[in-house]
């Protein structure tokens, strides 16, 4: 069954610490993205990938670094986390373009930044 | 042209009526157009999806509707019921095909 999990799901950090968010997919599929959700703003994308050694920019790609080192796990990188990236992180995958799959999330990360 | 814009961002309907929700978007390359349902606490979830070589398609009392001259495509949900109040939300690639941009979300509430 097709599956996206992130790690960790709740995450607890402070300000100027480092933090790392993991996804892994088992659909092979090509693209993968990372989304933050806030009250008031939607789903908004921060990086996305093509495939394996890809990362691009999303639309608010400050302060986050993304790197995806294999088809099946792409990281989210926080290298000096603030407040105001207090938010829910979810990570998605999907390859509608070449073979009909649509985007499917992941359980989502909810981080706080003290 | 990336945007993907939705309306309205608040509904509210009577059990039993329909509900419809608008997107309009950008890029005219546009293709694929999913929509979503999130519940409180849960992740979006794919509820219906349409592609640029279709005008009409309907699942399960859900119908969409894509409209390729007005970049416009909507979602109408038919006989609501409460279980159908929750955020939806839609979608559309950019000019990238990969990167895939969402509406800003409509919270639905459907009252008895």
């Amino acid at each position: 069954e097709a599956a996206v999990t992130q790690s960790p799901r709740n995450k607890v950090a402070v300000t100027g610490g480092k933090v790392t968010l993991s996804c892994n997919q088992t659909n092979n599929h090509n693209n993968m993205y990372w989304y933050r959700q806030d009250t008031g703003h939607g789903l908004r994308l921060i990086h996305y990938s093509y495939g394996a050694g890809s990362t691009e920019k999303g639309d608010i790609p400050d302060g986050y670094k993304a790197s995806r080192p294999s088809q099946e796990n792409f990281s989210l990188i926080l290298e000096l986390a603030t407040p105001s990236q207090t938010s829910v992180y979810f990570c998605a995958s999907g390859d509608w373009h070449h073979n009909n799959q649509a985007p499917l999330f992941g359980e989502g990360t909810r981080l706080s930044v003290l | 042209g990336e945007q993907v814009e939705q309306l309205p961002s608040i509904l509210r309907v009577q059990e039993g009526s329909s509900a419809s929700i608008n997107c309009t978007y950008e890029n005219s390359a546009s293709n694929y157009f999913p929509w979503y349902k999130q519940e409180p606490g849960e992740n979006p979830k794919l509820i219906i999806d349409i592609r640029s070589n279709m005008e009409r398609k309907q699942t399960q009392g859900l119908i969409v509707l894509l409209d390729k001259k007005a970049k416009r495509f909507s979602l109408h949900i038919t006989d609501t019921q409460p279980g159908d109040s929750a955020m939806y939300f839609c979608a559309g690639p950019s000019s990238s095909f990969s990167k895939l941009v969402f509406g800003q979300g409509t919270s639905l509430s459907v009252v008895p």
